[in-house]
């Protein structure tokens, strides 16, 4: 299975400052056929099931704000949060779909400093 | 719209059974994988099962293989799964998701406590 290890497990940023997170999986999720990477991110707040932001570890979902962007390929990927606001209080996931299962990373806590 | 609709959930002792039912709408059904997440308490979200569009697929993972299954309605646009000799560690919110390649669909999900 790839195992997918998110950095930090947690951390404390600003309003309008930036958040960034890593993700790291144990195999490459580029697929050479599509020249695509299967890698997405989600954000979950309290109380709620978690929300797709990121597909193809840098598309948008629609209606996801533009300050959250996704970069990376291969092995290693950044979800970033370019002004942090309130409403952005929450755990984000990575997950590869390149295979079954499709696993997630453990999460990162972002909160307000 | 909410197009994923769990229900079942509920308190069952240790070796107990239980069933969950999603029910979908909005889209094409019988042409889309279906999953069932769950995320203990305070914890992070662990794939639990897979069912092809079909139902002639199923995929577990480790923890519940042998012990739940991941069956499908097309006809009703249902996808449940049936969870026998349940432990403590099955604790769980249990989420119904989509398959769009990436998981673009959630329901609200249905909680199982497993205890004495």
């Amino acid at each position: 299975d790839f195992v997918m290890t998110q950095s930090p497990d947690s951390l404390a940023v600003s309003l309008g400052e930036r958040a960034t997170i890593n993700c790291r999986s144990s195999q490459s999720v580029l697929y050479r056929f599509d020249n695509k990477n299967y890698l997405a991110w989600y954000q979950q707040k309290p109380g709620q099931p978690p929300k797709l932001l990121i597909y193809w570890a840098s598309t948008r979902e629609s209606g996801v704000p533009d300050r959250f962007s996704g970069s990376g390929s291969g092995t290693d990927f950044t979800l970033t949060i370019s002004s942090l606001q309130p409403e952005d209080v929450a755990v984000y996931y990575c997950q590869q779909y390149y295979d079954s299962p499709k696993t997630f990373g453990q999460g990162t806590k972002v909160e307000i400093k | 719209e909410v197009p994923l609709v769990e229900s079942g959930g509920g308190l069952v002792q240790p070796g107990g059974s239980l069933r969950l039912s999603c029910a979908a709408s909005g889209f094409t059904f019988r042409r889309t994988w279906m999953h069932w997440v769950r995320q203990a308490p305070g914890k992070g979200l662990v794939w639990v099962a897979r069912i092809s569009p079909d139902g002639g697929r199923r995929e577990y993972a480790d923890s519940v293989e042998g012990r739940f299954t991941i069956s499908r309605d097309n006809d009703e646009n249902t996808v449940d799964l049936q969870m026998n000799s349940l432990r403590a560690e099955d604790t769980a919110i249990y989420y119904c998701v989509r398959d769009n390649s990436y998981f673009d669909s959630w329901g609200q999900g249905t909680l199982v406590t497993v205890s004495s």
